[in-house]
């Protein structure tokens, strides 16, 4: 089966732009999550979907990050305006029903540096 | 709140040699753990994992980890590591129910040299 989709692979920006992020998870998962991964450190939640509602956000900056799953299958991560902080790669993973001891299943990141 | 601690940043061993990396979590309930792996140049992959039954878990590659709940550990261990062992390995926990994130810890850099 096709692995969870990301793009675009790599991006560079000034501060204060704005950028998006895609990601199409693996055909009938049912859970979306997004991942920041800064330099050194393991990934760290930003916000998870379930179908196309919003199950966890409580560690997404959301006066500049926002994130849709419309119609529940692809979802799109926008951050605007950027700050240098927010250079990291940023990972989408999904997994079947989102039970605590399923698989996610991680895609292969875009990594963002903001100048 | 849920954390994850490992113990080693960077770890350098010779091909042949016994791996073992240290994981300890810290939870005030039932959990789940994993053991993910980035190779160089690809993206993470479940290596193990363990939610009930048996605490010692065996995955791929020759890998397994053992649970143990008094210490809050779930070290991650290979006999003989070979040079495609080369890897980052990141170890991570939730909740046993319900439907929660995963909170990884910093990662473990493995280099294996002939």
């Amino acid at each position: 089966e096709a692995g969870v989709a990301q793009s675009p692979r790599y991006k560079i920006i000034e501060k204060r732009q704005s950028v998006a992020f895609w990601c199409n998870p693996i055909s009938g998962h049912a859970t979306l999550y997004w991942y920041q991964q800064i330099l050194g450190q393991g990934p760290k939640l930003l916000i998870q979907f379930q179908n196309n509602g919003v199950v966890d956000d409580s560690q997404l900056p959301k006066d500049r990050f926002s994130a849709e799953r419309l119609k529940g299958v692809d979802s799109t991560l926008k951050i605007q305006p950027a700050k240098l902080e927010d250079s990291a790669v940023y990972l989408c993973a999904s997994s079947s029903t989102g039970g605590g001891g399923e698989t996610q299943y991680f895609g292969p990141g875009t990594r963002l540096l903001v100048l | 709140a849920q954390s994850v601690s490992q113990h080693n940043h960077h770890v350098i061993l010779s091909e042949a040699a016994s791996l073992e990396l240290g994981c300890n979590y810290s939870y005030g309930g039932t959990v789940n753990l994993f053991w993910y792996v980035q190779y160089p140049g690809q993206h993470l992959q479940l290596l193990l994992k363990y939610f009930s039954g048996d605490p010692l878990v065996k995955g791929i590659k020759g890998f397994e980890a053992e649970f143990i709940k008094s210490k809050f550990s779930f070290n991650l261990r290979k006999p003989s590591v070979q040079w495609s062992d080369t890897a980052e390995y990141f170890c991570a926990v939730n909740a046993f129910r319900g439907n929660t994130p995963l909170v990884f810890g910093k990662g473990t850099r493995l280099s294996v040299i002939a």
